[in-house]
């Protein structure tokens, strides 16, 4: 049972690159987020999903983009990469039930250097 | 000043204590309250979850939460080297269903 996957695990960018980051969900989950995880800072939502097709901007959107064309997959993408998103990228994934937690992948460490 | 405060730690505990974290936060309308564990280069595992006030209690974990304080407490009892982790808490507003807001976590080591 896979949950929750995220790759890749590891990237390393030089500022102006683009990448996605690419997570998928085994659970049938209507609702998916991206999150970034920075010291002292917890974790900030950046973009969120309510299902296939939606995306909605959260806490910290500048300098990304999302898409759901299938309901299992989320993609992120960084178009010109900063150093300021040198970061640990969580995506969670929940049902639509109001009183359902989130579920998280285990992360993508990203440096733009 | 944040939403959701939480002491960073890092907290340094005997095995077998009884160990107490704890969160403060400043929106009343908060209902749902949850705590994460989150080991060394993983994601958030949820640990557990409470809807308004009162007490949950899951094995060696009892989760407090008091709406009055705002204010939220995990409890772990008999402490085992396994959980040495981060703990975060979250909490989110009745009908806000898309957004959790988190503390900063506190890391905690259970010492042998």
């Amino acid at each position: 049972n896979a949950g929750v996957t995220q790759t890749p695990k590891f990237r390393v960018l030089k500022t102006g690159q683009s990448m996605t980051l690419l997570c998928a969900q085994d659970m049938n989950h209507e609702y998916m987020y991206w999150y970034r995880q920075d010291p002292g800072m917890g974790l900030r939502l950046i973009h969120y999903s309510v299902g296939e097709g939606t995306t909605a901007k959260g806490e910290v959107p500048d300098g990304y983009n999302v898409s759901r064309l299938k309901k299992q997959n989320f993609l992120l993408g960084l178009e010109s990469a900063a150093p300021s998103q040198t970061s640990v990228y969580f995506c969670a994934s929940r049902k639509t039930a109001s009183n359902q937690p989130q579920h998280f992948g285990d992360g993508t460490r990203l440096s733009i250097l | 000043q944040k939403e959701v405060e939480q002491d960073p730690g890092p907290l340094s505990v005997p095995e077998g204590a009884i160990v107490s974290l704890n969160c403060t936060y400043s929106n009343s309308a908060f209902q749902y309250f949850m705590w994460y564990r989150q080991y060394s280069r993983k994601g958030p595992e949820l640990l557990m979850y409470t809807y308004s006030s009162g007490n949950k209690e899951d094995g060696r974990f009892t989760a407090q939460v008091d709406k009055s304080s705002k204010y939220i407490s995990l409890f772990i009892r008999d402490s085992q080297p396994s959980d040495s982790a981060t703990y975060l808490c979250a909490m989110r507003l009745t009908g806000g269903g898309n957004k959790l807001t988190f503390g900063t976590g506190t890391q905690l080591k259970v010492e042998l």
